[in-house]
């Protein structure tokens, strides 16, 4: 069964600092890799997306994430935290071919001024 | 035009009431999901149906009734609620039936059972 496991439930950054999110999998075959943004008493919304393609991932809102299969990662970046990125965000895996996706526990992001 | 909506968004009941949530999608997409979100936040997946066909069926009491009259409409009906039903129910829908497909998640049905 695949897994993830999100580090840090609660990140703070202050505006204009780098943001980093951790995601970790557990998968026995290759994984389908996802980042959701929640903002507040809202659905989510898709960031971005890994299916097989290239490792670098670009999303939404200048976000971005890379696959490393070495260390089984999939950590969401951004150069220069913006007040609107405060949200709550959730990494998830799927199988490939799997209908299921699995997510992690989310991380809250604070932006400080 | 809302891609996902859901209602009520909002619902307070009893223990042992039966209570209905109602989902639609106007995306033309062939796949919808029920989540539900605890207090903690965590995410967890309890039924999809693609084409009103269930394909998903995790683990969930059978009180929880998915029903599906097209592929825009994917309801949930609860019966005898109970405490632990307390929680944030998404609605979701997908273009495709598999994982790789970008889900589009409802604003959220918001259910206190007290």
């Amino acid at each position: 069964a695949q897994s993830v496991t999100q580090l840090g439930s609660h990140v703070s950054v202050s505006e204009g600092a780098l943001v980093l999110l951790r995601c970790n999998y557990s998968s026995s075959v290759p994984p389908y890799l996802f980042w959701y943004v929640q903002y507040p008493n809202q659905g989510l919304q898709l960031l971005l997306k890994y299916t097989s393609a290239a490792t670098l991932v670009k999303g939404i809102n200048g976000f971005e994430a890379e696959f490393k299969k070495s260390e089984t990662s999939f950590h969401l970046t951004k150069p220069s935290a913006h007040m609107s990125d405060a949200a709550e965000y959730f990494c998830a895996v799927s199988v490939r071919g799997n209908e299921k996706l699995t997510f992690g526990t989310g991380t809250r992001l604070t932006i400080i001024p | 035009d809302t891609a996902v909506s859901q209602t009520p968004k909002y619902l307070v009941t009893q223990m042992g009431n039966d209570k209905s949530i109602k989902c639609e999608q106007n995306l033309g997409h062939d796949t919808m999901y029920w989540y539900k979100q605890d207090s903690k936040k965590f995410l967890k997946i309890m039924f999809s149906y693609n084409n009103k066909e269930l394909i998903i069926n995790e683990t969930v009491p059978n009180r929880f009734s998915p029903k599906s009259p097209d592929k825009a409409h994917l309801n949930l009906h609860i019966n005898s609620l109970e405490l632990g039903d307390s929680a944030v129910y998404f609605c979701a829908s997908s273009q495709g039936r598999t994982s790789a497909y970008e889900q589009y998640f409802g604003p959220g049905t918001r259910l206190t059972v007290t």
